[in-house]
């Protein structure tokens, strides 16, 4: 099946601090979706991506489309404490019906 | 309030003894699906339905069973736990029968423990 490379796997930063996260696959992708999940949590929903070269903007968050399709950046800027948590990209694609795949996730921890 | 609900959000069991994780939705949403999260290894899908009666495996299905009678409720069955099914378990749902904008709402989870 498709598979997602999410990178870094854990970032360390400090407050104020922007951050950038990605994820690439072989495959393509129809839709790219970026999740956030706080200690304790269930993941929510960040952004959503529909269209290969769409930049998506949430608040101090950005994420983008790649244009081939295959890739998918998120970025955060002047990180603060409450952004600690665990990152996942996800890409859908059509196989039959709508699929969907997570990356491994990006640990994020915030020294104040 | 608009929400997943699951349960228990914490259990330590021995192997072999059955056991049920329960999650109920408020949101009238026809898809629902399960998941394991494990280190390094994200979110992977174990069962999903697209509606009543509807339901088909996801990536890592072995030694897990799913019924949906009901709309709101997707229970997950483990007949005979493993301690490789040492993990947290997150249901979602989605509006749609098939989440065709990717938007799952999901669950707090549920630590489940295999000793």
């Amino acid at each position: 099946g498709q598979q997602l490379n999410q990178s870094p796997q854990s970032m360390f930063i400090q407050e104020g601090e922007d951050v950038s996260m990605n994820c690439t696959s072989s495959s393509i992708f129809n839709t790219w979706l970026w999740y956030k999940q706080d200690p304790g949590e269930g993941p929510v929903l960040l952004i959503a991506l529909y269209k290969a070269g769409e930049l998506t903007s949430n608040g101090r968050l950005t994420a983008q489309f790649g244009i081939t399709r295959k890739d998918s950046f998120l970025n955060i800027s002047a990180s603060i404490p409450s952004d600690v948590g665990i990152y996942f990209c996800a890409g859908q694609w059509y196989q039959g019906a709508q699929k969907l795949v997570f990356g491994q996730g990006t640990r994020l921890t915030i020294n104040p | 309030e608009a929400q997943v609900t699951q349960n228990p959000r914490y259990l330590i069991t021995v192997t072999g003894k059955k056991l049920t994780v329960t999650c109920s939705q408020n949101m009238n949403h026809e898809y629902m699906s399960w998941y394991r999260q494990d280190p390094g290894l994200g979110l992977r899908q174990i069962y999903y339905s697209m509606n009543v009666e509807v339901t088909d495996k996801g990536d890592v299905p072995e030694g897990y069973k799913v019924s949906r009678k009901e709309k709101r409720n997707f229970p997950l069955i483990l007949e005979s736990p493993s301690p490789n099914q040492t993990s947290l378990y997150f249901c979602a749902s989605s509006l749609r029968r098939t989440p065709d904008t990717g938007e799952l709402f999901f669950g707090e989870g549920s630590r489940l423990t295999v000793l």
